[in-house]
């Protein structure tokens, strides 16, 4: 089992829409949560970076985190074309330095 | 701030040569940086860390020898692919740590013939 799931997609959806990323984690360790944005043959650009159980909103982005579950999701709201990309979630544990990324979630919405 | 670049943005050489990718910390000092390979469609995978002044630790399964990483200063890391292959054909993404957080650079893609 991987330490952390996400689910690949493809995702398609009218611009406008609501869009839900999720990842699930199976490592207790983990505190540091993050959401990455990857537009083709680009770097990741970091979106959200959150600590702590519960929300975090950023303009049309919030990310959301439940540690007990141990689900994070991100919610983009009145997508945009221009927010076609693939999202990583990544995640890290108190004190450590390297990330583990889930394996990303190619969006593309349609005008 | 915290803008990582990567040079080249992307290669193509012959098989049996070595390439060189040089990350830089524009805007700040870096004494760790990180390595990733990234297959298409596919997450990113760590290589290597690269600490300043010292010898990079490698995930498990990376061979230090053909992947040589050279942190030598602080706002520089180099990752030289030694005697490419075309299965060594991929991107790869530096990152450097700042203020705990990690900040990438724009990638670059390699293509071994």
């Amino acid at each position: 089992q991987k330490e952390v799931e996400q689910d690949p997609g493809p995702l398609s959806v009218p611009e406008g829409a609501i869009v839900s990323l999720n990842c699930t984690y199976s490592n207790s360790a983990f505190q540091y949560f993050m959401w990455y944005r990857q537009y083709s043959r680009k770097g990741p650009e970091l979106l959200m970076y959150t600590y702590s159980s519960g929300n975090k909103e950023d303009g049309r982005f919030t990310a959301q985190v439940d540690k007990s579950s141990k689900y994070i999701s991100l919610f983009i709201r009145d997508s945009q074309p221009s927010d076609s990309a693939t999202y990583l979630c990544a995640m890290k544990a108190q004190g450590a330095q390297k990330l583990v990324f889930g394996q990303g979630t190619r969006l593309t919405i349609n005008p | 701030g915290a803008v990582v670049s990567q040079h080249p943005s992307w290669v193509i050489c012959k098989s049996g040569t070595s390439v060189k990718i040089e990350c830089r910390s524009l805007d700040f000092q870096a004494t760790t940086m990180f390595w990733y390979r990234q297959f298409p469609k596919q997450s990113l995978m760590l290589m290597a860390t690269s600490n300043e002044g010292s010898k990079a630790t490698y995930e498990q399964g990376v061979e230090k020898d053909k992947f040589l990483i050279n942190h030598a200063s602080l706002t520089l890391s180099t990752l030289t692919v030694t005697s490419a292959h075309p299965e060594d054909s991929s991107f790869y993404i530096c990152s450097a740590l700042a203020r705990n957080e990690q900040f990438f650079g724009p990638g670059t893609r390699l293509t071994v013939l």
